[in-house]
């Protein structure tokens, strides 16, 4: 079984200032991660994936993730918010033993302050 | 412009009515699903469909119905809608299992 914990539900931050989403897993498998954003309205847009290369995973608009093994952690952050980043963002988890059985977490919502 | 296109996007039906949301992909890939979401759960996997001719239960599967037309199109229907049914539906599709392309949605209430 695979499950995801987004430790915040909700995150407000400045303009500016750094992003840090967190994310707790547990599967019973080599996971596979995956962060993805859905601005408002819209279908969710894939951010970063781990995939058991390197665990420090670099994504679309500046967004990073790392992936700690001995945390099952898999934390997403930006060092700079802009306003753009106004979103929901999921976790999401894959066990590697059906890809096609995606867990998702609760979901993220970010708002950033000018 | 590429993508998943899905239709109607908005949608109320009274309780009992039937309906069936399309979606259709234009990116060549293998795998399509159905995901719904509801506030503060993620999105839950309904049905996908690793090929065509191929469709499997997710996690939610109870009221719904799919089929798989061709390896561009994944239909969902709802035989007689409920309330607990009024969500939001998502398509998406994918070549390896990592979804890669999602549609704007559909916006269902059932009354």
């Amino acid at each position: 079984a695979q499950s995801v914990t987004q430790l915040d539900s909700h995150v407000s931050v400045s303009e500016g200032t750094p992003v840090l989403l967190r994310c707790n897993y547990s599967s019973s498998y080599s996971p596979s991660l995956f962060w993805y954003v859905q601005h408002p309205n819209k279908g969710l847009q894939l951010l970063l994936k781990y995939t058991s290369a390197a665990t420090l995973v670099k994504g679309i608009n500046g967004f990073e993730a790392e992936f700690k093994k001995s945390e099952t952690s898999f934390h997403l952050t930006k060092p700079s918010a802009h306003m753009s980043d106004a979103a929901e963002y999921f976790c999401v988890v894959s066990d590697g033993s059906n890809d096609y059985k995606l867990s998702f977490g609760a979901g993220t919502t970010v708002t950033v302050r000018a | 412009n590429a993508g998943v296109t899905q239709t109607p996007k908005f949608q109320v039906l009274k309780t009992g009515q039937s309906m069936t949301l399309q979606c259709a992909q234009d990116m060549n890939h293998n795998s399509m699903y159905w995901y719904r979401q509801d506030p503060g759960m993620g999105l839950r996997l309904i049905y996908y469909s690793a090929s065509e001719g191929t469709t499997d239960k997710g996690e939610v599967p109870n009221g719904y119905n799919v089929s798989r037309l061709n390896k561009r199109e994944f239909s969902l229907r709802l035989e007689s809608a409920a309330p607990s049914q009024t969500s939001v539906y998502f398509c998406a599709s994918s070549v390896t299992g990592v979804l890669a392309l999602f549609g704007s949605g559909t916006r269902l209430t059932v009354v």
